[in-house]
């Protein structure tokens, strides 16, 4: 069936550096790659999302790449604070289902 | 609260007992879904209702059973339950159609004894 397969599970790095989380979709048909930020205790938010129909999309510190021929995208934090720490969540979509399939998750730590 | 809230947010009940979490949206949304959050394992979608209609059932056990009323409610009925369903249970909205953000809610944990 259809997965999404996310690395690394856990990733330190010290403030300041780049943190760069990568997910890898089996299904060729899905569109739509969302991200989601969950801190302990808290819902799951989006943070940063990216259709099929571009390669790159930035926000701020946030930015997330897509490589529809490879099937992989990945989620690229610069300049990391501790707020970011946090367990993030790659998924990937297609129109027409409403499935999300979601990676396992990366706990980032960013070190002060 | 405005968005998605969940109630009740912690739930402690016996393998027998009968029990149902709810779910309410606040924003217009016309898709509602549960999902399971266990530790270690991704997001499990569980049910997924489009206006009102369930449009998604991954091979849940019969002993959760969903129920939406209206667009705006989603509830999990759950009976006869084992503990390894002990688990953190996500309710989120979002537009229906061409995928879009998922808002999720605070969640209810779970646990079975």
């Amino acid at each position: 069936g259809e997965n999404v397969e996310q690395h690394p599970s856990t990733l330190s790095v010290q403030e300041g550096d780049s943190a760069v989380i990568k997910c890898t979709y089996s299904d060729s048909a899905s569109n739509y790659f969302p991200w989601y930020k969950q801190e302990l205790g808290k819902r799951p938010q989006l943070i940063i999302d990216i259709r099929s129909n571009v390669g790159e999309k930035k926000d701020q510190r946030i930015a997330v790449t897509l490589n529809k021929t490879a099937k992989h995208f990945s989620l690229h934090i610069t300049e990391t604070q501790p707020e970011d720490s946090a367990v993030y969540f790659c998924a990937a979509s297609t129109s027409g289902t409403y499935k999300y399939i979601f990676g396992t998750g990366t706990r980032l730590k960013v070190l002060a | 609260e405005t968005g998605v809230t969940q109630t009740p947010r912690h739930l402690v009940m016996g393998m027998t007992n009968k029990k149902s979490l709810k779910c309410e949206q606040h924003l217009g949304h016309n898709a509602m879904y549960w999902y399971k959050q266990s530790a270690k394992k991704p997001l499990e979608l569980m049910f997924v209702y489009s206006l009102e209609e369930r449009v998604e059932n991954n091979s849940v056990p019969s002993r959760f059973s969903p129920e939406c009323p209206n667009s705006s409610h989603l509830f999990l009925h759950l009976h006869t339950l084992q503990p390894e369903d002990s688990a953190l249970y996500l309710c989120a909205s979002s537009q229906g159609g061409f995928p879009y953000e998922q808002y999720f809610g605070p969640g209810t944990r779970l646990t079975v004894t």
